[in-house]
């Protein structure tokens, strides 16, 4: 089954403690994305990346760091994590090639930092 | 900076009404527009996607696109309590970009 995998759905941690978000797709997709979405706020991406060893920062970076090393996966690091950065976490991959393409996303990671 | 405006709602209507929400753009490059479901805590799904300019169908919804006045639209005929749900429109972030643009969602209730 073609799909986004995100691990772990949830996740609560303390403030400074470095966290991974892991995310691989199985669609051999060059473009994957990490947003963030709090309430009121909508979906803002975090970091995205177009290919192996190529990333770029998203609306807000700031705390975040990405790595992109395979094809299929893009982990979302905080190196030291705040109450701020607690949130609902999606992952997300599309082809290149057509930009009519739609984005797949994963299950979502929900983090709470305290 | 591009932007994706929609009524954040709460948008209500009776089971088997017809359901319209709506989306302006900013960026008149834009050329791929997407409508996602969001159900609370859940990642959004694919409804539709439409490029060119007027309607398309896929069962009770219908996109509208009229890229003059930079509006796409959303269409739910039949409302049922199941479609109650955030319904996000994305934009691609201009010719030949990859990027999308979100809009903050519109947050629909269908009463029985």
């Amino acid at each position: 089954e073609a799909q986004v995998t995100q691990n772990p759905r949830y996740l609560i941690t303390v403030t400074g403690k470095k966290l991974t978000v892991t995310c691989s797709q199985n669609m051999n997709h060059e473009y994957m994305s990490w947003y963030r979405q709090d309430p009121g706020l909508g979906l803002r991406q975090i970091y995205y990346s177009m290919n192996v060893e190529v990333t770029d920062k998203g609306d807000v970076p700031e705390g975040y760091k990405v790595s992109r090393k395979e094809k299929r996966n893009f982990p979302l690091i905080l190196e030291s994590p705040s109450p701020n950065q607690t949130s609902l976490y999606f992952c997300a991959s599309r082809p290149l090639g057509r930009t009519n393409s739609p984005l797949h996303f994963g299950n979502g990671t929900r983090l709470t930092v305290t | 900076q591009k932007e994706v405006e929609q009524n954040s709602g709460p948008l209500s209507v009776p089971e088997g009404a017809i359901a319209s929400l709506n989306c302006t753009y900013s960026d008149r490059g834009s050329q791929s527009f997407f409508w996602y479901r969001q159900y609370s805590g859940k990642s959004p799904e694919l409804i539709m996607s439409i490029y060119s300019n007027g309607d398309k169908e896929d069962g009770r919804f219908t996109a509208q696109l009229n890229k003059a006045s930079q509006y796409v639209s959303l269409l739910i005929r039949d409302s049922q309590p199941s479609d109650s749900a955030t319904y996000l429109c994305a934009v691609n972030s201009g010719a030949g970009s990859y990027q999308l643009t979100f809009g903050k969602g519109t947050k629909l209730s269908v009463i029985p």
